[in-house]
């Protein structure tokens, strides 16, 4: 079976600019988390979405936000992209989200010029 | 953003060695789950833990949940050179959110 993929692997991006990051959980995981990895910090919880609701949102500005599709997958989004936004973002699957293991993706290694 | 304490922060050791790492807060966590992670690469889950005291292995991984819930420890028993990485603890926070630790960079020496 396969695991959690991503998309792209890598981006750039210039500052200003918007970004969509994509994700698809393991099969039959209706719960996918975001998070934000900066180089030597461990992750930071951006959202989490279960049956394409959020349930929940971390301390991240409002020029971010994510969506879950029938199917699943997930989109984040960023806008008006800051030097700052550089980071890997990782996706998690879980079944429901609920106090279950997280299994992650390889991520998405964005850079911002 | 919240960060959970690891200690050592890094550490060199030769191959064969026990390590011991641990995972502390002064908050109390309800989850207790340990990563490895691979340069470019995301987290591998390497063990959960689910009840205060709990005691769990996976091959010659061994991590506790510690009783006051407030900590947890991980240890590798007779190192080889690809447990080179960084291993990371988090805590869940309420249902769903896990706030992880600072990291432990592992360096092994043949």
């Amino acid at each position: 079976d396969a695991g959690v993929t991503q998309s792209p692997t890598h981006l750039i991006k210039t500052r200003g600019q918007q970004v969509t990051l994509r994700c698809s959980p393991i099969s039959g995981h209706k719960s996918v988390s975001w998070y934000q990895q900066v180089l030597g910090q461990g992750p930071q919880f951006i959202f989490q979405y279960y049956e394409k609701e959020e349930r929940g949102r971390g301390n991240f500005p409002d020029r971010f936000s994510a969506r879950q599709f029938p199917n699943y997958s997930s989109e984040l989004n960023v806008n008006a992209l800051l030097l700052g936004d550089s980071a890997l973002y990782l996706c998690a699957s879980s079944p429901t989200g609920s106090g279950e293991k997280l299994f992650f993706g390889s991520g998405t290694q964005l850079s911002v010029l | 953003g919240q960060q959970l304490n690891q200690s050592p922060q890094s550490m060199f050791i030769q191959e064969g060695e026990d390590v011991s790492m641990n995972c502390t807060s002064s908050s109390i966590f309800n989850t207790w789950l340990w990563y490895k992670q691979d340069p470019g690469e995301g987290p591998v889950l390497l063990i959960a833990l689910y009840k205060a005291g709990e005691l769990t292995s996976n091959g010659r991984l061994t991590a506790q949940f510690g009783i006051t819930r407030k900590d947890s420890f991980l240890n590798i028993s007779a190192s080889i050179p690809s447990d080179v990485g960084i291993y990371f603890c988090a805590g869940l926070r309420g249902t769903y959110k896990y706030i992880f630790g600072t990291g432990t960079r592992l360096k092994v020496l043949a």
